[in-house]
């Protein structure tokens, strides 16, 4: 029982560049998440999925999207890369409201 | 709007010491309350969850955290630290079990020798 898997792990891009992180889950856990984490600052929301073909803005949306075809997979991308998302990103599933299990994150650059 | 604070970015403990990681929440409604655990260059992980049901909530690694409507308090406390406790603590508030978790800005705890 994998959990919630991430990937890459790390990652560097050049400003304007775009990329897709990957988040994927085998709980069959209904609520998706997507944080991100900047030192002092704590977790951020992004988006979160209550199920597939269901996504809503968090605390902070800008220069992001997502989309949840399946139970599964919550990808988060990134369409023009901006030093401010440099950032570690964590995606967390869910049972409904409960208990959020977290991947072990990607450590984005943006240079 | 519910919030969280945790009082000290940075704790520093001695091995065998107390530990007294410190949470108040506000909330219009008794919450669901929730400490985790992050080891470096990890996620995180639930360490305690409170959901009304008993004050004093005992979770893994010998942590505890005692409910205080009172105080509006959720404190995280281990009677004896250990090394491998060095880690950031975050404590986390929901209103509702559909709402959505609101995170502190989490304490780090150092172990000293």
């Amino acid at each position: 029982n994998a959990g919630v898997t991430q990937t890459p792990k790390f990652r560097i891009l050049k400003i304007g560049q775009s990329m897709t992180l990957q988040c994927t889950q085998d709980m069959n856990h209904n609520y998706m998440y997507w944080y991100r984490q900047d030192p002092g600052m704590g977790l951020k929301l992004i988006y979160y999925s209550v199920g597939a073909g269901i996504t809503d803005k968090g605390e902070v949306p800008n220069g992001y999207n997502v989309s949840r075809s399946t139970t599964e997979d919550f990808p988060l991308r990134l369409e023009l890369a901006a030093p401010s998302q440099t950032s570690v990103y964590f995606c967390a599933s869910s049972y409904g409201g409960g208990p959020q299990h977290f991947g072990d994150g990607t450590r984005l650059s943006i240079l | 709007a519910q919030s969280v604070t945790q009082l000290g970015s940075h704790v520093s403990v001695s091995e065998g010491a107390l530990v007294l990681l410190r949470c108040n929440y506000s909330s219009s409604v008794p919450p669901y309350l929730f400490w985790y655990v992050q080891y470096p260059n990890q996620g995180l992980q639930l360490l305690l969850k409170y959901t009304s049901a008993a004050t004093l909530v005992k979770g893994i690694n010998g942590f505890e955290a005692e409910f205080k409507k009172s105080e509006t308090s959720f404190h995280l406390t281990k009677p004896s630290a250990h090394m491998s406790d060095a880690a950031e603590y975050f404590c986390a508030v929901l209103k509702s079990s559909g709402d959505k978790l609101t995170f502190g800005t989490g304490t780090r705890l150092a172990v000293r020798p």
